[in-house]
């Protein structure tokens, strides 16, 4: 079965550092790769996705992500964080039915 | 343009109760997806529907739920009677083609059944 690991529940960084967010998937075939986020009080918003071509995607607010294949994975990086970036950070596979697969989510904290 | 609206955003109510959620999808987009989230935990989705079709309802949990989106604009989910497992945040989210698309999604309800 279709399967996204987000292991880590919360993780501080302080503002500036660079940031690195680990999603792991479980899919047969190409899958389809998100990152959304939520920030307190908003909805879920698009960071970036994956189809196929060029393993390093940009995204929007200076993320990207790079898809590994032999490591199953997709990680969110962003080089140096902003307190604004404190949020809930989501990672997402679509499945052959064409709905989303979704991780338990990472709250990012950041230290001033 | 007006984004994905969500009522309410908050609602307390006691086992046994109806609840009606409602969202209205951003204007001209066909497919409006109900997904859950229980504290913690990841987000699971509920139903998918292209303007007033139920494309996939899998994710559902029980005949408990109902959910409709009549003349393919907004849609509710019902919940009736509501059991204490079914609190936690409600989102909608809604795109022009499927979901493999982008998502634009509403802030959610956020459902307590004590």
């Amino acid at each position: 079965a279709q399967s996204v690991t987000q292991p880590d529940i919360h993780i501080t960084v302080s503002e500036g550092a660079s940031l690195e967010l680990r999603c792991n998937y479980s899919y047969g075939a190409t899958p389809y790769l998100f990152w959304y986020v939520q920030s307190p009080g908003q909805g879920l918003q698009l960071l970036l996705k994956y189809f196929s071509g060029d393993t390093l995607v940009q995204g929007i607010k200076g993320f990207e992500a790079e898809f590994k294949r032999s490591q199953s994975s997709f990680n969110l990086r962003k080089p140096s964080v902003h307190w604004s970036d404190a949020a809930e950070y989501f990672c997402a596979v679509g499945d052959s039915n064409y709905q989303l697969i979704w991780g338990a989510g990472t709250k990012l904290i950041i230290k001033p | 343009e007006a984004g994905v609206t969500q009522f309410p955003s908050h609602s307390v109510i006691e086992k046994g109760q109806t609840v009606t959620l409602r969202c209205d999808p951003i204007s001209g987009h066909d497919n409006l997806y109900w997904y859950r989230r229980v504290m913690g935990k990841e987000i699971k989705f509920l139903l998918h529907f292209v303007k007033e079709s139920k494309q996939d309802e899998s994710g559902m949990p029980n005949n408990r739920f109902l959910a409709e989106r009549t003349g393919g604009t907004y849609s509710t989910l019902k919940v009736q009677p509501a059991e204490l497992e079914d609190s936690g945040v409600y989102f909608c989210a809604s795109s022009l083609r499927w979901a493999n698309e982008k998502l634009f999604f509403g802030s959610g309800t956020q459902l307590s059944v004590l």
